[in-house]
This record gives structure tokens, sequence and C-alpha cells, in this order.
């Protein structure tokens, strides 16, 4: 059965400042990976997904991650980030043979003024 | 608009009750989810369907029941036996293939006093 590791709980980061959200799953041969971020009180959205083709995959809000298969890693990127992007980051992978996904247990993004 | 609602946004619970969180969805979807989400455990599956009058246990299923009468609904209903089930819900649907991301309601928090 597949997993998905989100290491960093919280991320602090400044104002327009860079930021990294680590993410990596278990191995499997095909995987199909997404990203979700939530907002206090809300939903999930999502941001960007990885089906196929193209290791580096652009999402809304500016946001782009990279598909690292020889390290099965889907980390999420964002060059400058704005006190708007603080919210709670979610990394998700799609199960072999069924319909659920598995979620990792969350980033806290915190954008400091 | 389409989308997924839920209601009610706010549901308040006196111990010994059972109680139906509501999901609808417009998007035609056949697949429809509900997951549970607590401080730092991330989102975990409690029972999902993938067609009208099917459903399948996930992960926490045990204090919880669902039905799929129609494809548009996919009520749940936290029973007396679930002992711990104040968080807060998230109901979401997608089309069918493990390639389609999940869309997801603005959840209900329930709380019981």
């Amino acid at each position: 059965a597949q997993s998905v590791t989100q290491l960093d709980s919280q991320v602090p980061v400044f104002e327009e400042a860079p930021v990294e959200l680590r993410c990596n799953y278990s191995s499997s041969v095909s995987v199909y990976l997404f990203w979700y971020v939530q907002y206090p009180n809300q939903g999930l959205q999502l941001l960007l997904k990885y089906l196929s083709g193209s290791t580096l995959v652009k999402g809304i809000n500016g946001f782009e991650a990279e598909f690292n298969k020889s390290q099965t890693s889907f980390h999420l990127r964002k060059p400058s980030v704005h006190i708007s992007d603080t919210a709670e980051y979610f990394c998700a992978v799609s199960d072999d043979g069924t319909y659920k996904y598995i979620f990792g247990t969350g980033t806290r993004l915190k954008v400091l003024a | 608009d389409g989308g997924i609602t839920q209601s009610p946004k706010y549901l308040f619970r006196k111990e010994g009750q059972n109680v139906t969180l509501s999901c609808e969805q417009n998007l035609n979807h056949d697949a429809m989810y509900w997951y549970r989400q607590d401080p730092g455990q991330g989102l975990r599956l409690i029972y999902y369907s993938q067609i009208v009058n099917d459903f399948q246990k996930g992960d926490i299923a045990e204090g919880y029941s669902v039905s799929r009468e129609k494809k548009e609904s996919f009520p749940l209903t936290v029973t007396s036996a679930q002992k711990n089930p104040t968080a807060f819900y998230l109901c979401a649907s997608s089309g069918q293939g493990r390639s389609n991301e999940q869309f997801f309601g603005p959840g209900t928090r329930l709380t019981v006093l």
C-alpha cells in the first residue's frame, strides 16, 4: 500500500522569500500525485497534480512541484510567498488499484511580515 | 455553479445521540468520500462509495455509517458508538479513475458536548 510522508509539520518563512514544502511517497510502478491547500475552517482546494509527462508541474497561485522518481519525492515550491499563502498544505497519492487517496499529515505554512 | 455542499457548517451533539451530516454534489461524479480531520493527523478516510448503492469502509469506519441511494448524495451518520466524534468532517467527490482529483466540500465541524 502507498504511503506519504510530509516531514515538516510547520514551516515559517518571511514574505517574498522562497519556500519548499517536502513530500515523499512510497515507491510504486505508477503513481499519481497531488498537492492541496486548506485555509482555516475550509475544505481542500487542488493546487496541482502530476499524472505523467513533464516532471515539473505548474499549479495555481504561483506554485509548482517537481516529480522525482528516483528520490520518490514531489516537493512543492514557490519562488516568492505572500501573507495570503499562510495555510496548511497536503500532499496526496492515489492508491494503486482503488480510488482512495493517501494523504500526508500536512505542513502548516506561516508567512511572516 | 457546480460544487459540493455540506451542512450544517457547525454541529453540536450531546453524548449518546446519533447525528447525520449532509453531503450533496452536482458535479455528476460517481465517487464520493468522507474524511475525518484532527489536528496534526491529516485526513483519514471513513467511508467511500464508487457507485450508487455501494460503499466501502475506509481506515476508521467504526462508529460511522453511510448510505448512497442517490448519485448526488452521500450522508454520514455519526453514531453513539463513536468514542471520540469531535472533529472536522470533509466530504469529497471525484470522477472514476485514479487520475481524477477529488473535489472537497467546505466541511462540518462536529462538537460533542
